[in-house]
């Protein structure tokens, strides 16, 4: 079944332990992103990846960090999580972009909190 | 900056009836998007319609696109108790080749059984 899977679903966290969130897609996707979704802001972009190797910013970058060593994993990396980071957290894969954003598949989300 | 605004950012209708959601953008885009929410989950894509496109549809989906007016409606038409969901639209920008996304913060959409 194509999906894209998330790893923890929920996760409570202290203020400046360093966490990993784990997205992997198995649809062979080279568009890879990070969203994260609060109350009254809709999703906001993270981070996201265009192909191995290859990431970039989105609006939303402080505090955070992504690799993607592998085409199908792009975890994200808290190093020191503050309570302004509880958030729902989307990972997302698609195609590569031609000729606009194509469709976003999304994964289950992880619900994250910092206290 | 929001770059997709929806509108209303809640709706409540009786099953049958159709549901109106609009959505805004600053820029000029390449495509806008549509997906669907429910409560806490991923969110599913439901629609694309492409800049030179004015309509599309899929099933019970409708979707207009006015880029003279940098606006969108999506129409849900004999709605069911099923379709109560959030409802975004997204947008890219014209210039921007990397495939960002930019979400509006959604429309709530409630049916009645």
């Amino acid at each position: 079944e194509a999906q894209v899977t998330q790893n923890p679903r929920y996760l409570i966290t202290v203020t400046g332990k360093k966490l990993t969130v784990t997205c992997s897609q198995n649809m062979n996707h080279e568009y890879m992103s990070w969203y994260r979704q609060d109350p009254g802001l809709g999703l906001r972009q993270i981070y996201y990846s265009m192909n191995v190797e290859v990431t970039d910013k989105g609006d939303v970058p402080e505090g955070y960090k992504v690799s993607r060593k592998e085409k199908r994993n792009f975890p994200l990396i808290l190093e020191s999580p503050s309570p302004n980071q509880t958030s729902l957290y989307f990972c997302a894969s698609s195609f590569l972009p031609l000729a606009g954003a194509p469709e976003q598949y999304f994964g289950p989300g992880t619900r994250l909190t910092v206290t | 900056s929001q770059q997709g605004e929806e509108d209303p950012q809640a709706l409540s209708i009786q099953e049958g009836e159709n549901a109106t959601m609009n959505c805004s953008y600053k820029t000029s885009i390449n495509n806008l998007q549509w997906y669907r929410q429910n409560s806490g989950r991923g969110l599913v894509h439901l629609i694309l319609i492409r800049s030179n496109e004015r309509e599309k549809h899929s099933g019970r989906l409708r979707v207009t696109l006015d880029t003279s007016k940098k606006s969108s409606s999506l129409l849900i038409t004999a709605s069911r108790a099923a379709d109560t969901a959030s409802y975004f639209c997204a947008t890219d920008r014209y210039y921007n080749q990397g495939g960002k996304l930019i979400f509006g913060q959604g429309t709530e959409l409630s049916v009645k059984p």
